[in-house]
Order: C-alpha cells, then structure tokens, then sequence
C-alpha cells in the first residue's frame, strides 16, 4: 500500500532552523490530512491537520501546506527545538471509510 | 486534558493462545479505531467500529479477530489464536463524531507472540 508516502526516513536539523518534512499521495480522493508526531513506546501525538479546500493551515511553530495538484503537502516547524525529535507521520482520510492511511514516518533529530 | 488509555502496556503471550487487548476512548467520542505496527512497518487500519458495529474494516482484520464495547467505556480488541506475526504494537483511536476528523491514539499495547 503505497498511497501515502514519505520519501525521506531522516531528518537532521540545527535548533532555531527550519525543518521541512514532505508526504506525497495518490490517491485523489483523499480529503483530509493530518500530521502526527510520535515519541518511542508512545502512540501517535496529533499535530495540525488541513483540509482538501485549503493549501495552508497555520498553527503556532508549525504549518502545512497542501499542494493539491502535485498530491504533495508539507509540515514546516520553525523554529526546530530539540523537544521536536521524533518520528513525524503523514496520515490521509479516505471520504468512502474512515480509516487513516498513514505514510512510513519520518525521524527529525534537531541538534542543539 | 481527556485522552484515551490502553492496557496492559505490554502483553507476551504463546502461539495459539487468546489475547484480548484493551482501550478506553475519550470520554462521549463516537468513533472507535484499532490500526498496529509490526516493527519497521507503517502503522496499519484494522477496524473501525460505531454504534455497536464494525463500520469498516481491512484485509487484516480476519476470523481471527473481534472487537467489542462490552460497557459505555470499554472497546476491546480479541485475537483468537494468536499468530507469530501478529506481534506488533496495537494502537486504539478514538474520533468525537462524523465532523471531526481528527482521530486521537492511546500509548499502544506491544504484543509479542513466542
């Protein structure tokens, strides 16, 4: 199942930088989006979300954007604290279920 | 801040033996999920479950498992004979209802299967 992906298994960015994590998708269906943040041995930390109908949602240090016609959005944190290390995943709504597709993850290690 | 609860914690069990798994959602949510993760594997939709009933579920979810709200609180998750590759971490979500999207996860139970 490949219809949520997240290209890059690693991140690694200085503290007070940017940090960009990406999530590509096929399915065109798909209208809802949300990001998770997960720490070893815990469950899946809820971030920020967005909607099919709009391209950017804006929630304190971080933001996404949704690029409907690329079927790609994007988490922004800025600026990265060393707090903000861990596994960040992309997850997608399919309208006709209710199940979450979730990508593989991404690792982000902010250093200080 | 409410969120939602899961024992035991970690679980080992024999091949063949019966586990069941337990959740409590977020208090008045209506919307109840299971999904797991086999180690270095994405996390994976089992079953979703409202009024009383599966609503939807995946090719994973088999004979083998069930789910059940056997009180206003509890929702579990029973696999029959366990199975070497059902060891994984199992997640339980819960959803407030069809206008909010956002599904909230437990801390997962880990499930190893000897």
């Amino acid at each position: 199942d490949q219809q949520v992906k997240q290209n890059s298994p690693s991140l690694s960015v200085q503290e007070g930088r940017i940090s960009i994590l990406n999530c590509d998708y096929t399915n065109s269906m798909f209208d809802y989006f949300l990001w998770y943040k997960k720490y070893p041995a815990e469950g899946p930390t809820f971030l920020i979300s967005i909607s099919s109908i709009k391209d950017k949602n804006e929630d304190g240090r971080f933001t996404v954007f949704l690029n409907k016609s690329a079927k790609h959005l994007s988490l922004h944190i800025v600026p990265s604290q060393p707090g903000d290390s861990a596994v960040y995943f992309c997850a997608a709504y399919d309208p006709s279920g209710s199940r979450l597709t979730f990508g593989e993850g991404t690792q982000l290690t902010v250093n200080p | 801040e409410p969120e939602v609860t899961q024992t035991p914690s970690h679980q080992v069990t024999q091949m063949g033996q019966e586990v069941i798994l337990r959740c409590v959602p977020i208090s008045n949510h209506l919307y109840f999920y299971w999904y797991r993760q086999i180690l270095g594997q994405k996390v994976e939709f089992l079953v979703s479950f409202y009024n009383n009933e599966i609503s939807e579920k995946s090719e994973i979810f088999d004979d083998q498992f069930s789910v059940e709200r056997p009180d206003g609180s509890n929702f579990t998750l029973k696999i029959r004979s366990t199975k070497l590759e059902d060891s994984a971490m199992y997640f339980c979500a819960s959803r407030g209802d069809r206008y909010q999207e956002t599904q909230y996860f437990g801390p997962g139970t880990r499930l190893l299967v000897l």
